[in-house]
């Protein structure tokens, strides 16, 4: 049962235009929601997060939003830049030391 | 200092070795996790140590022995494992803060292949 899941396994961005990466939860517990992002045989590295006392978070050229409502989040990275190119996974808590992630984008931002 | 080390970077076992997995961050933090990852799937919690007690363990085979022997580091003791256990080991720590809602730093990973 996969409780956070990103749909799209791949997402193709033009240097210097929005990337848009989406994710999705079923569980209403989770309260906290982050965004990591991972090259091949490396760690993630965390890039933003949000709690759900918020609907949105900003951090330079990240960008959080969730909808809590719809158990949607999303996280815009404007302007892409080919360095961006990587895997990206947003993970979520329920309070707990247990971070879920989802199934991870792999971005790839064409130059 | 945001770092979270681990050693070593790779790592080549047989079934009948015993091996560890080490990992040290000194940012302070009391909690610190064990994730596996294979390949194109997202890390999975294995263990979880909170102020250097073990926490969670996710129901992982006792072929894997976490250890906490200071809040500074972390090992994973390994012994007859088999081929399907190959694959990324993450360590990461965090701050336990407000209802542990604070984002987690990982070690660049250790890869280990079971032959």
């Amino acid at each position: 049962d996969q409780q956070v899941k990103q749909n799209s396994p791949s997402l193709s961005v033009q240097e210097g235009r929005i990337s848009i990466l989406n994710c999705d939860y079923t569980n209403s517990m989770f309260d906290y929601f982050l965004w990591y992002k991972k090259y091949p045989a490396e760690g993630p590295t965390f890039l933003i997060s949000i709690s759900s006392i918020k609907d949105k978070n900003e951090d330079g050229r990240f960008t959080v939003f969730l909808n809590k409502s719809a158990k949607h989040l999303s996280l815009h990275i404007v302007p892409s830049q080919p360095g961006d190119s990587a895997v990206y996974f947003c993970a979520a808590s329920a309070g707990t030391y247990k971070y879920i992630f989802g199934t991870g984008t792999r971005l790839k931002v064409l130059a | 200092d945001t770092e979270v080390t681990q050693t070593p970077k790779h790592l080549v076992m047989g079934m009948t070795n015993k091996k560890s997995l080490k990992c040290e961050q000194h940012m302070g933090h009391r909690a610190m996790y064990w994730y596996k990852q294979k390949a194109k799937k997202p890390p999975e919690l294995m263990f979880v140590y909170s102020y250097e007690k073990l926490s969670i363990n996710e129901s992982v085979p006792s072929r894997f022995s976490p250890e906490c022997p200071n809040s500074s580091l972390l090992n994973l003791h390994l012994h007859a494992l088999q081929p399907e256990d190959s694959a990324l080991y993450l360590c990461a720590s965090s701050h336990p803060g407000q209802g542990a809602n604070t984002e987690a730093f990982f070690g660049q990973g250790t890869r280990l292949t079971v032959v």
